[in-house]
């Protein structure tokens, strides 16, 4: 099993343009997390699907859409790139919204200039 | 807000127990103490939780007051892979997690 696997792992964006990161876990999981993290600061949900067909804002949704394209992938995306969304992004799946453990996918490294 | 305090850094010794400490005085009866780690630059990672009785894995123990208003995460013998970031996260049903700035735990030979 791959867990869960991000793409791209590095990318570099100029302020305006917009592109999408993608999320994919092998585990048959039910519900689907992104995270952002900024230097020196823990984690913050941006989105969450708790299921195939729903999704949730979380903290700090702005500047951000998500489509849970099926169970296996969650996609996020930022139309229109600014500075402030320059941070690494963590894709989690876990089993359910009870009390499961998350799964996290390796990040993916944004840098918007 | 993160629910909880920790310190911002500890340092063990390789071989030694790590006690790494949490503070939740304000936890209401359905949250669960979760803990995660960062090692650098990776996604974190489980390592235990529980709600009012001690808990143990094969990574580490969770000790929890009576009172659950605080909380210490024990690796038993720590190594150098051990040196991460410890996150103490209060968890309700909803399983949305809420990291704090968490401890840097620095494991030295």
């Amino acid at each position: 099993n791959a867990g869960v696997t991000q793409t791209p792992k590095f990318q570099v964006l100029k302020t305006g343009q917009s592109m999408t990161l993608q999320c994919a876990q092998d585990m048959n999981h039910n519900s689907m997390y992104w995270y952002r993290q900024d230097p020196g600061m823990g984690l913050r949900l941006i989105y969450y699907s708790a299921s195939e067909g729903t999704t949730d804002k979380g903290e700090v949704p702005n500047g951000y859409n998500v489509s849970r394209l099926n169970k296996r992938e969650f996609s996020l995306r930022l139309e229109s790139a600014a500075p402030s969304q320059t941070s690494v992004y963590f894709c989690a799946s876990s089993d359910g919204l009870a009390y499961n453990e998350q799964f996290f996918g390796p990040g993916t490294r944004l840098t918007v200039l | 807000d993160a629910k909880t305090t920790q310190p911002p850094s500890m340092d063990c010794a390789e071989g030694r127990a790590a006690n790494l400490p949490c503070n939740h005085s304000t936890i209401s009866g359905n949250e669960y103490v979760y803990w995660y780690r960062q090692i650098h630059s990776q996604g974190p990672q489980y390592i235990i939780h529980g709600l009012k009785n001690n808990e143990t894995n094969e990574m580490a123990s969770l000790i929890i007051t009576e009172d659950r208003k605080s909380s210490t995460l024990i690796l038993p013998h720590a190594t150098l892979r051990d040196t991460a970031v410890y996150y103490c996260i209060l968890m309700e049903y909803g399983n949305k997690l809420v990291f704090g700035a968490g401890t840097i735990l620095r494991v030295k030979s």
